[in-house]
């Protein structure tokens, strides 16, 4: 299997753009999260799907943040519109049970 | 408000010696607990876990413990060597339900 993965890997776009940001998760797995990792926060949970229903999105921190799962492979979280200090790495990870796979990452830049 | 805390954002430590990461909780709920590995331009790699009903987990050179009662866990790595050198990422959980709860990420150094 490829693993977790994520596209497009690094994003640089302007304040007031859309972004979208793309994940596929491992195949079989039926959860699937959006993290958003920064210097002074860490590795936060935005959002979280269980068979393709989103479960938790407490952690989402705007209304210009959306995340969907139209199916079992597929995954977008959009920010619309775009501010610099959405400036992070983004990460999609995968699970079947307690473990979750990472994927490599999105790093996007506001500017 | 940080329910997993990782105070030392930095560690250095010398080849063949032992490296010790520390991780604070808060909630009393949490029962799941993981650290994870990343290198850069990567994700984060599971490394080891343990469940509340153990007070140690060995796997390798690595070894988490767990206090209960200080809501406190450690990970230990002997002998360390310099391809540990990462972050590490302690994460929580109620098994209830599938969310972890990361902490900021301790960068560790091993020299050489």
């Amino acid at each position: 299997d490829a693993g977790v993965i994520q596209s497009p890997r690094h994003e640089v776009t302007e304040m007031g753009q859309e972004v979208t940001l793309r994940c596929k998760p491992i195949s079989g797995h039926n959860s699937l999260f959006w993290y958003r990792q920064t210097m002074m926060r860490g590795l936060e949970l935005l959002i979280y799907f269980n068979n393709n229903v989103p479960i938790d999105d407490s952690g989402m921190p705007e209304d210009r943040f959306s995340a969907k799962m139209p199916n079992a492979s597929f995954s977008t979280l959009k920010i619309q519109p775009s501010e610099p200090r959405d400036s992070a790495v983004y990460f999609c990870a995968s699970a079947r049970g307690n473990e979750q796979f990472f994927g490599p990452g999105t790093r996007l830049t506001v500017l | 408000d940080q329910q997993v805390k990782q105070n030392s954002p930095s560690l250095s430590v010398q080849e063949g010696r032992i490296s010790i990461l520390n991780c604070d909780y808060t909630n009393s709920m949490f029962d799941y607990f993981l650290w994870y590995k990343k290198y850069p331009a990567e994700g984060p790699t599971f490394l080891i876990s343990i469940s509340s009903i153990k007070d140690k987990n060995e796997d390798g050179r690595f070894t988490v413990f767990l206090n209960k009662s200080a809501k406190h866990l450690s990970l230990h790595i002997v002998p360390s060597q310099p391809g540990d050198s990462a972050v590490y990422f302690c994460a929580a959980s109620d098994s209830g339900t599938y969310k972890y709860i990361f902490g900021t990420g301790t960068r560790l150094k091993v020299l050489a």
